[in-house]
């Protein structure tokens, strides 16, 4: 079975650029979740959806971060304008809909802006 | 308030046990779990605990769960040079927000 599919893995771009990150959920899975992962505050929750709709974006840094998930196996992150310190791991990951689904990882987009 | 604690680092000989700790500050969570995260690569979800039990094997794995201390641990018996790389403790809690709380990490090193 496929798993949670990011792309890209890698991203490298100048500060003031647009990024957009995108995710593909396990097929069945109601639940999306983006991740940023960083040396210095670990892995933190960006965005949740359930059903295609944003339920908590609390994570989110500020404007510049947005999120969509336009229907139920395709999401994206972007950034726009992009800064160094934007500089992470984003992971994507996926559930069934319920306290109790654990949730699946994607292989994450690491990105780097200059 | 949500907190997940972990040691940084653990070092073990091939063949030997591992035991990576973890302790949480939420007395709500209700699962419990442990993944496992190779260089460059995702979370790969290992194994998980419901918070009205005791203990959970899984083959090599073993999660035992201190309710009344708040304290995880997961226990890995034989462990191999393959078992090398940073295992997360992550909490959910039964309530509208679902996502998952992480520990910081324990990046276990395993000598041949």
């Amino acid at each position: 079975d496929a798993g949670v599919i990011q792309s890209p893995r890698h991203e490298v771009t100048e500060m003031g650029q647009e990024v957009t990150l995108r995710c593909k959920p396990i097929s069945g899975h109601n639940s999306l979740f983006w991740y940023r992962q960083t040396m210095m505050r670990g892995l933190e929750l960006l965005i949740y959806f359930n059903n295609n709709v944003p339920i908590d974006d609390s994570g989110m840094p500020e404007d510049r971060f947005s999120a969509k998930m336009p229907n139920a196996s395709f999401s994206t992150l972007k950034i726009q304008p992009s800064e160094p310190r934007d500089s992470a791991v984003y992971f994507c990951a996926s559930s069934v809909q319920g306290s109790n689904q654990p949730q699946h990882f994607g292989d994450g987009t690491r990105l780097s802006i200059l | 308030g949500e907190d997940v604690e972990q040691s940084l680092f653990l070092s073990v000989r091939e063949g030997d046990s591992s035991v990576i700790n973890c302790t949480y500050t939420d007395s709500s969570s209700t699962y419990l779990y442990w993944y496992k995260q190779e260089p460059g690569a995702g979370l790969q979800l290992l194994t998980y605990i419901f918070s009205n039990m005791d203990m959970k094997q899984d083959q090599r794995l073993t999660v035992l769960l201190n309710k009344k201390d708040k304290h995880l641990s997961l226990r890995i018996a034989d462990t191999q040079t393959g078992d090398s790389a940073i295992y997360f403790c992550a909490e959910s809690m039964n309530t509208g927000r679902r996502a998952l709380t992480f520990g910081s990490g324990t990046r276990l090193q395993v000598q041949p």
